[in-house]
């Protein structure tokens, strides 16, 4: 069975601009998880989805933001880009949500400059 | 919320040695407790958990033990090879919340 594949593995944007990060989730799985991976702050949870409905929100500014869709794939959008945002964006999927095992996508850095 | 905390932050062995890394947690409710170990260039990847009614959990070289009185949770990886190179992660999380990570411990192998 594949694994969760995301795309792009790498960006380049400046400060102001947006973007958008893609997850697919392994086949079958239903929940998408977004974290964000800093040096400084580790692993942050952004948000999670099921069923095309956000269903946990970690504490990030209304700048990230994300959506699910009917065949489980997930975008992750973050307006007006900050240079802290620079990051690894890591995308999780399980079965059904947070209770289940989570399993991780090689994710997606983004260099904010 | 919870906050869960990682020591050491690195830790270097002699191939052939274990390792162990600790993990204290501070929400007693928590139930689920992952170990995850992430290799360069890639994402995290799941190597063993533990829930709450468990006091101990083994696979091969890897174990995980829990004292839920303490709030505490450990890794620790006998028979050291270098392959097990790469940093660790803890996490603990209660029923249907966000998973909560520890820093890391970047562990290295020494041959």
């Amino acid at each position: 069975k594949a694994g969760v594949t995301q795309t792009p593995r790498y960006l380049i944007k400046t400060r102001g601009q947006q973007v958008t990060l893609s997850c697919s989730p392994i086949s079958g799985h239903r929940s998408v998880s977004w974290y964000q991976q800093t040096p400084g702050q580790g692993l942050q949870f952004l948000f999670e989805y099921f069923s095309e409905t956000q269903r946990n929100k970690g504490n990030f500014p209304g700048r990230f933001s994300g959506r699910q869709f009917s065949n489980s794939r997930s975008e992750m959008n973050v307006s007006t880009l900050e240079l802290g945002d620079s990051a690894l964006y890591l995308c999780a999927s399980s079965l059904a949500g947070q209770k289940e095992t989570q399993y991780f996508g090689p994710g997606t850095r983004l260099l904010v400059l | 919320g919870e906050n869960v905390e990682q020591h050491p932050s690195t830790l270097s062995v002699q191939e052939g040695d274990s390792a162990v890394i600790k993990c204290t947690y501070s929400d007693s409710a928590s139930n689920y407790f992952p170990w995850y170990k992430q290799e360069l260039g890639k994402g995290p990847q799941l190597i063993i958990d533990i829930r709450s009614n468990v006091g101990e959990k083994k696979d091969q070289r890897i174990a995980v033990t829990l004292n839920k009185t303490a709030k505490h949770f450990s890794l620790h990886i006998t028979e050291t090879q270098p392959e097990d190179s790469a940093v660790y992660f803890c996490a603990a999380r209660f029923g249907n919340e966000k998973l909560t990570f520890g820093t890391g411990t970047r562990l290295t192998i020494i041959p």
